[in-house]
């Protein structure tokens, strides 16, 4: 079984560019999180999508972060634009059951540098 | 402001000894503790979980130990090994909860951890 893939592994952007972060949870898993690590601190909660839903995105830092999930299939988070702090690693996680929500399954992440 | 403290930032074991990280929460409505492991180039992998009900959970060289009235808990690796070597990361969640950030994992900032052969 697949697990969790992110995409791109690793993207360096300007100031005020837009960049477009895709994950592909694992087969049958409703749930998709996102979390972003800024270097030196710790990983932190985004959102989360229950199947194209999204059931809780107090995490996300401001209106300039875009999260979908059409179909309920795989997700997107878009940055746009681009700031220095939006620099880290975005990692997405899924599960199954969210009454267990320690099963969460975490990808590689995306290693976003923003010049 | 930080809900889960995590120490020491680096730990430097030599092989064979125990490896021991600790962490602190601040939200009494926590009610699951899982410890995730992160090799580079990797996303984090649940290691091992605790529930409050609890004060002690083994699996192999793991052992979480749990302490509600001080709320605390530990990671101990009996045994260190080099590959044992990697980042690891506490975490507390509210199961069964949802919204106003519940529905996530609440991290430390990690412990490096290093095991000299």
């Amino acid at each position: 079984e697949a697990g969790v893939t992110q995409f791109p592994s690793h993207s360096v952007i300007e100031k005020g560019q837009t960049v477009t972060l895709r994950c592909d949870p694992i087969s049958g898993h409703d749930n998709l999180y996102w979390y972003r690590r800024v270097m030196g601190k710790e990983i932190k909660f985004l959102l989360h999508f229950v199947k194209e839903s999204k059931q809780d995105e107090s995490g996300m830092p401001n209106n300039r972060f875009l999260a979908e999930r059409t179909g309920g299939t795989y997700s997107t988070l878009k940055v746009q634009p681009a700031e220095l702090e939006d620099s880290g690693v975005y990692f997405c996680a899924s599960s199954q059951d969210r009454g267990r929500k320690e099963t969460q399954y975490f990808g590689p992440g995306t290693r976003l540098l923003v010049l | 402001q930080q809900q889960v403290k995590q120490s020491p930032q680096s730990l430097i074991v030599q092989k064979g000894g125990i490896s021991i990280i600790n962490c602190a929460y601040e939200n009494t409505a926590f009610d699951y503790f899982p410890w995730y492991q992160q090799f580079p180039g990797k996303g984090p992998a649940l290691l091992i979980a605790i529930r409050p009900d609890v004060s002690e959970k083994k699996e192999g060289r793991f052992t979480i130990s749990f302490n509600k009235s001080a709320k605390q808990f530990s990671l101990h690796i009996m045994d260190s090994q080099p590959g044992d070597s990697a980042t690891y990361f506490c975490a507390a969640s509210i199961v069964g909860y949802s919204g106003g950030g519940a529905d996530g994992l609440t991290f430390g900032k990690g412990t490096h951890l290093i095991i000299q052969p």
